[in-house]
């Protein structure tokens, strides 16, 4: 299965700030299928990104995600409080669709 | 509005069994494959099984493969997990998710709240 590395673990990062986050996958992503979720303390999952790069519905455009083959990223350009929360990758390229371990993005 | 119902979590014993259900409605239930995720307390997320809108095509990871059986109805638009033989790793929340497409293996789309399950003596 792939497994996908995620850094750094935890970014303090203050509002107002730009965000990057990784996700390294241990092999090539079978057509890019990667995507991220947000997750808040208490609260299901939310879908974020999928196909690398498209925005799933209710987000807004300071988020957008890149990359191809085994290097993905996550950036939200400017930090709004509403943004703190942990932000996991999952490759959909192949089964089992596997999970990085999560990034937090907490308020420095 | 999509509305994802999780029930049938609980308490259990090392070796016992649960059968999870997923209440699902506001769209076309059998158009789109589904899923159950797991995250243990403090943890992160880990994909456990998924299914095919049809139902034919069922997916597990290793962790689970031999211990837990997918299955939905599309009749009754609820979505099923049966989970035999468990252990005190198989303690989490679970959650029933609508996939973003009828093929397994596609992001979770929309997410119930989970339901709780812990295993142990």
């Amino acid at each position: 299965e792939i497994v996908l590395t995620q850094s750094p673990g935890i970014l303090s990062l203050s509002p107002g700030e730009r965000a990057t986050l990784s996700c390294r996958a241990s092999q090539s992503v079978r057509g890019n299928y990667v995507a991220w979720y947000q997750q808040k303390p208490g609260q299901a999952p939310r879908l974020l990104i999928y196909g690398t790069s498209t925005r799933a519905t209710g987000f807004p455009d300071r988020f957008s995600g890149s990359g191809s083959g085994t290097d993905f990223s996550l950036t939200i350009s400017r930090l709004e409080p509403e943004d703190f929360a942990v932000y996991y990758c999952q490759q959909c390229g192949s089964s089992p669709g596997t999970f990085g371990q999560g990034t937090k993005v907490e308020i420095k | 509005e999509v509305q994802l119902l999780e029930s049938g979590g609980g308490l259990v014993q090392p070796g016992g069994s649960l059968r999870l259900s997923c209440a699902a409605s506001g769209f076309t239930f059998m158009k789109y494959a589904m899923s159950w995720v797991r995250q243990a307390p403090g943890k992160g997320l880990e994909w456990v099984s998924g299914i095919s809108g049809g139902g034919t095509g069922t997916f597990y990871a290793d962790s689970v493969k031999g211990r837990f059986t997918i299955s939905k109805d599309n009749s009754k638009t609820t979505l099923y997990l049966q989970m035999n033989s468990l252990r005190a790793e198989d303690t989490a929340m679970y959650y029933c998710a609508k996939d973003l497409g009828s093929g397994v293996i596609t992001p979770q789309e929309f997410w119930g709240q989970g339901v709780r399950v812990t295993v142990s003596s």
